[in-house]
């Protein structure tokens, strides 16, 4: 596609409710980010991917979190027993080259979580 | 750790005038990357500016540059000319070289409005 896509826009769950976010990267981008924007805030790196590999999952907030690739391109990030401190927005963002550091990475346009 | 730290959480500016955001961050490193992003309204996140630590020289992107000082790790972004479409949150970031996958460190946003 022409860029990084992201479903669904908008999400509204009950508490307690498990919800799966999608990101569809730029065709052919080994990389793939995921960062959480609280209202308010900078995004805040949560994992990354290069390729299927998971890399780096270090800011995953808790075991409620889990992000998966299985081939390469579209990712999903699932949370689980959402509680109301997930309530963001979810970005995605994809990279051409894990080595080319000066690499642009694109954003999609985000998911709003919103937990009640 | 890395941090970067946006001291403006607002910045106004007058429609043609020159704007100066600024950004300073925190870091043991010697190289790496630093960047401007913009957030409008719609959410998408769009590159403005890059810059290379090992590079003296400011970058410059049309009405964009930045005043790039290493030594007092500040990085502020300068707009000329403003137009009512850079109306938008502005976040500095930064990106270690020596980080697997490259992930962006954000500051927390400086909300600029422009006045026509």
């Amino acid at each position: 596609g022409a860029g990084v896509s992201q479903s669904p826009r908008y999400k509204v769950a009950k508490r307690g409710q498990d919800v799966a976010l999608r990101c569809d990267p730029i065709s052919g981008h080994v990389s793939l980010f995921w960062y959480q924007q609280a209202l308010g805030q900078g995004p805040e790196f949560l994992t990354y991917f290069q390729n299927e590999a998971q890399l780096d999952k270090s800011g995953l907030p808790s075991d409620r979190f889990f992000a998966e690739r299985p081939e390469g391109s579209v990712s999903t990030l699932k949370i689980q027993r959402t509680q109301q401190e997930d309530s963001a927005v979810y970005l995605c963002a994809s990279t051409g080259s894990p080595t080319r550091i000066r690499e642009t990475q694109y954003f999609g346009p985000g998911t709003r979580l919103l937990v009640l | 750790a890395q941090t970067v730290t946006q001291s403006q959480p607002e910045m106004s500016v007058q429609e043609a005038e020159t704007v100066t955001l600024s950004c300073t961050y925190d870091t043991s490193e010697s190289d790496y990357y630093l960047f401007w992003y913009k957030q409008p309204p719609s959410r998408q996140m769009i590159l403005v500016i890059r810059q290379e630590a090992y590079k003296q020289q400011n970058a410059t992107e049309n009405r964009f540059s930045v005043n790039f000082q290493k030594a007092a790790k500040s990085f502020s972004l300068k707009i000329s000319d403003s137009q009512l479409g850079d109306a938008a949150m502005y976040f500095c970031a930064y990106r270690s070289v020596y980080n697997q996958g490259g992930k962006l460190i954000f500051g927390q946003g400086t909300e600029l409005s422009v006045k026509p």
